[in-house]
């Protein structure tokens, strides 16, 4: 059983459109987490969820909303997609205050 | 200045080498600290976390200094499969006291036959 899952785990799509990428965990996990991953394989923080309350959004564009129905699940619509948004889109878990995140494999994201 | 700075490399190093890797974070409040590894297109795992009073995990070593806001992590007799990106992470707690895991951007490793 995967313990963080993503779907999909490829996208590629045109600019403009708008797409959503998915991710549950089944571990228990009370904080979920979203990394993009861009060309130079920096790993940065976008947003982060503590029982489904957003508690960290590190300035992302507000084409970017993230949702996280229960706290099993946090997943992230994207509007009017640019090239700049090509990138690997991590899903991360984790129990609070206890510091080690559990990622999803990611969602490869190309934009044309 | 960033919140996490690792010297990105490449380091490439021979079989059975001894290689060290350093990384500096600007938040003195920061609560916890680990190493994650990343292997070329799949997720970064957590390799060993970081302790004040150091930690060894086999072939690894983790050291914390707290007063210099550094953390370094040595690996021993290197093995091909060591090749990977080495991860800093540290917990900065947010303003709302909440986890903010950062990660460095990464320092290369190639372990050469």
């Amino acid at each position: 059983d995967t313990a963080v899952s993503q779907t999909p785990k490829y996208l590629v799509t045109q600019m403009g459109n708008d797409k959503s990428i998915k991710c549950e965990q089944n571990l228990g996990h009370d904080t979920m987490y979203w990394y993009k991953q861009d060309s130079k394989k920096f790993l940065k923080i976008m947003f982060s969820y503590n029982n489904k309350e957003l508690i960290i959004n590190e300035t992302v564009p507000n084409r970017f909303s993230p949702k996280s129905p229960d706290k099993a699940h946090l997943n992230l619509h994207i509007n009017s997609l640019e090239l700049g948004d090509s990138a690997v889109y991590f899903c991360a878990s984790s129990f609070s205050g206890a510091g080690e995140l559990f990622f999803g494999e990611g969602s490869r994201l190309t934009v044309l | 200045r960033k919140e996490v700075e690792q010297d990105p490399g490449p380091f490439n190093v021979p079989e059975g080498a001894t290689v060290a890797f350093n990384c500096t974070y600007s938040n003195s409040a920061s609560q916890s600290f680990f190493w994650y590894r990343q292997d070329c297109r799949k997720e970064p795992k957590l390799l060993m976390s970081v302790y004040s009073s150091g930690n060894e995990d086999g072939r690894f070593t983790a050291q914390l200094n707290r007063a210099s806001q550094y953390i370094s992590l040595l690996i021993r007799d290197s093995k091909l499969s060591d090749s990977a990106t080495y991860l800093c992470v540290v917990n900065m707690k947010g303003k709302t006291s909440y986890d903010k895991v950062i990660f460095g951007p990464g320092t290369s490793l190639s372990v050469i036959p």
